[in-house]
């Protein structure tokens, strides 16, 4: 594997903020991706960074920081469908995925 | 409509007789893979393909075997099935590696294997 570490469970209120990390080997690193995945189906498409810093779209932002190996998915103003896993992934000449962390949104 | 798809969707076959997995994309995408997905342990690549003839091993490819004798079609072989191959099976392609590409994925093929 490319030793892609994230947690592997959070759990959070309705309208609150969560904060998922992601670390990844950064030898021959190309972006980070994030995707979401609901049980049993394919996963979607959230972001992809390539850049340093902080990438907004809507309730949703990313942020890399290439030297330190690091990138976080910010879900805000949670809602009950966002309970999902969510993938980063890392890109170079091929995609590896982490396990994944699957959050639970609680009303 | 861009699409990815992989047949069959289901499948419950006994140890030993030879499968096969296909998967299609309309897109003309270069790179296409194999990935299974097993509880706690993500998606896990098993073979992918840079282009036409052009293949290489993943993470976990014992057991498999790949073709890409087209663009379009990258099928997934299991020579001798065993019960520690029943996953959650996903195709995906892309236009290239290395870019900012989107990843297509197909639908998910679950394997059952006794």
């Amino acid at each position: 594997g490319q030793n892609i570490d994230q947690p592997t469970e959070m759990t959070a209120t309705e309208g609150a903020i969560v904060q998922i990390n992601c670390t990844y080997q950064t030898s021959g690193f190309n972006g980070l991706f994030w995707y979401q995945q609901h049980a049993g189906e394919a996963p979607t498409f959230l972001s992809y960074n390539v850049l340093d810093g902080l990438e907004e779209k809507g309730r949703f932002s990313s942020f890399l920081s290439r030297s330190k190996g690091y990138s976080y998915l910010l879900l805000k103003e949670l809602q009950m469908k966002d309970s999902a896993s969510y993938l980063c992934a890392r890109n170079d000449y091929k995609l590896s995925f982490g396990a994944g962390t699957t959050v639970t949104v609680r009303a | 409509e861009a699409q990815v798809t992989q047949n069959p969707r289901y499948l419950i076959t006994v140890t030993g007789k030879k499968l096969t997995v296909t998967c299609s994309q309309n897109m003309n995408h270069e790179y296409m893979s194999w990935y299974r997905q097993d509880p706690g342990l993500g998606l896990r690549q098993i073979y992918y393909s840079m282009n036409v003839e052009v293949t290489d091993k993943g993470d976990v490819p014992e057991g498999y075997k790949v073709s890409r004798k087209e663009k379009r079609n990258f099928p997934l072989i299991l020579e001798s099935p065993s019960p520690n191959q029943t996953s959650l099976y996903f195709c995906a392609s892309s236009a290239r590696t290395g870019g900012m590409d989107t990843i297509y994925f197909g639908e998910g093929s679950w394997l059952t294997v006794v």
